[in-house]
């Protein structure tokens, strides 16, 4: 079966803080694809990032760092001197290969992230 | 243009109106999605077009319809609503439809059923 767990529900942080999402994911297929999106009080979900089950190799976008590990079905999101502008609700998502629900997104519930000043 | 457009972007309707949302996509994607979201849950995928052809209903009651005039296009009808139809809904679009694709979303319709 397929799942997605972000077992954050809220997090608080202070401006400047470090912090980390966590993301753990389910799944049967051995080809499948993980994504990051920030939903915004304004509602839109924008994309931050695609990772491949075959591509462990962590990746660096300015203050987003995502940690991907297969062995622990993992694939945390680090965003390094949090600021205001990144509060948002962060939703992982996983999308398999096969078994008919190619292109389907299956999402985790979501963790709203508050960042104050 | 890498934009989802969604109109409008709030609709209040009775139980026994008739309306229809839009979404528009002109980067070339030929996989529209529509999603419902609830407050504070996650989207949930309602219809899939591929290739302007319907791939996925996800069982959704057919007081929704669904429709891809063309490529860049998708409406939703709705009719005869119930007030816990009352969400959130997103409309997306990716390259192929393939599970690799990223989705671009749209700003989403803020739908409120009396």
């Amino acid at each position: 079966a397929q799942k997605v767990t972000q077992a954050q529900t809220e997090i608080s942080v202070v401006e400047k803080e470090d912090v980390t999402l966590d993301c753990v994911y389910e799944t049967r297929d051995t080809t499948y694809y993980l994504f990051w999106y920030k939903q915004p009080p304004s509602g839109e979900l924008v994309f931050l990032i695609r990772r491949n089950s075959f591509d462990e190799q962590n990746e660096i976008s300015g203050r987003y760092s995502w940690n991907f590990q297969k062995s622990t079905s993992s694939f945390n999101f680090t965003i390094t001197a949090s600021q205001v502008v990144d509060s948002a609700v962060y939703f992982c998502a996983l999308s398999e290969a096969k078994g008919g629900s190619q292109g389907n997104l299956i999402f985790g519930k979501g963790t709203k992230l508050s960042v104050k000043p | 243009d890498t934009e989802v457009t969604q109109t409008p972007k709030h609709l209040v309707m009775g139980m026994t109106n008739k309306k229809s949302l839009k979404c528009e996509q002109h980067m070339g994607h030929r996989a529209m999605y529509w999603y419902k979201q609830k407050a504070k849950k996650p989207p949930e995928l309602m219809f899939v077009y591929s290739y302007e052809k319907l791939s996925i209903n996800e069982s959704v009651p057919s007081r929704f319809s669904p429709e891809c005039p063309n490529s860049s296009l998708l409406n939703l009808h709705l009719h005869a609503l119930q007030p816990e139809d009352s969400a959130l809904y997103l409309c997306a679009s990716s390259l192929s439809g393939s599970s690799y694709n990223e989705q671009f979303f749209g700003p989403g319709t803020r739908l409120t059923v009396l």
